[in-house]
């Protein structure tokens, strides 16, 4: 098993730009989450997903928008990239039942 | 929003010691707490966990206490390794929520 994968591993945008984060499963868990970790901080929750279908918002989901039309793949879309957003962006995913999360190697992203 | 917190931001020990790692906790319905552990460049990897209905768990090297009267969290790490160095995050589950992480406290182990 490869775990929780995210792409790209680095990127930079200029304000204004779009574009999306990808992440994939391949433990066929129910439970997905995306959050952010800023310099010398901890993470903050965006968005998360029970299963395929349903996406709730979580602490901070403004400027973002996710997808989950399959329990593999859980997308973070970013419409229009601000200076705020520049951030590593971990996903992670959790087996029903279980306790353990497995988080992705991340993505840094820096707008300028 | 409710939240959880650590008291120390860095905690340095030498070689050999025991550390402890502190967090304070709000939310009282949450289920379970989870102590995960970020080398630099990764993600968080989990270490234990304990339900909210247990004071105390022990894994390898690593204990967890929870004292709901007070809302608090520890890890407690025997004869600490360089390979420990890392920064640990304290998390809880609300039911029907997802993982909510503190802040995070950076352990140094100094030779």
């Amino acid at each position: 098993n490869a775990g929780v994968t995210q792409t790209p591993k680095f990127r930079i945008l200029k304000i204004g730009q779009s574009m999306t984060l990808q992440c994939a499963q391949d433990m066929n868990h129910n439970y997905m989450y995306w959050y952010r970790q800023d310099p010398g901080m901890g993470l903050k929750l965006i968005y998360y997903s029970v299963g395929a279908g349903i996406t709730d918002k979580g602490e901070v989901p403004n400027g973002y928008n996710v997808s989950r039309s399959t329990t593999e793949y859980f997308p973070l879309r970013l419409e229009l990239a601000a200076p705020s957003q520049t951030s590593v962006y971990f996903c992670a995913s959790v087996g029903q039942g279980n306790t353990e999360a497995f988080f992705g190697q991340g993505t840094r992203l820096t707008v300028v | 929003g409710e939240s959880v917190g650590l008291h120390l931001p860095t905690l340095s020990v030498q070689e050999g010691d025991n550390s402890i790692i502190n967090c304070a906790y709000s939310n009282s319905a949450s289920d379970y707490f989870i102590w995960y552990k970020q080398e630099s460049g990764k993600g968080p990897q989990f270490i234990i966990d304990i339900r909210s209905n247990m004071d105390k768990r022990q894994g390898q090297r690593v204990t967890v206490l929870l004292n709901k009267t007070v809302k608090h969290l520890s890890l407690q790490i025997a004869a600490t390794q360089p390979g420990d160095s890392a920064v640990y995050f304290c998390a809880e589950n609300p039911p029907g929520y997802a993982l909510n992480f503190g802040k995070g406290t950076s352990l140094l182990v100094t030779p």
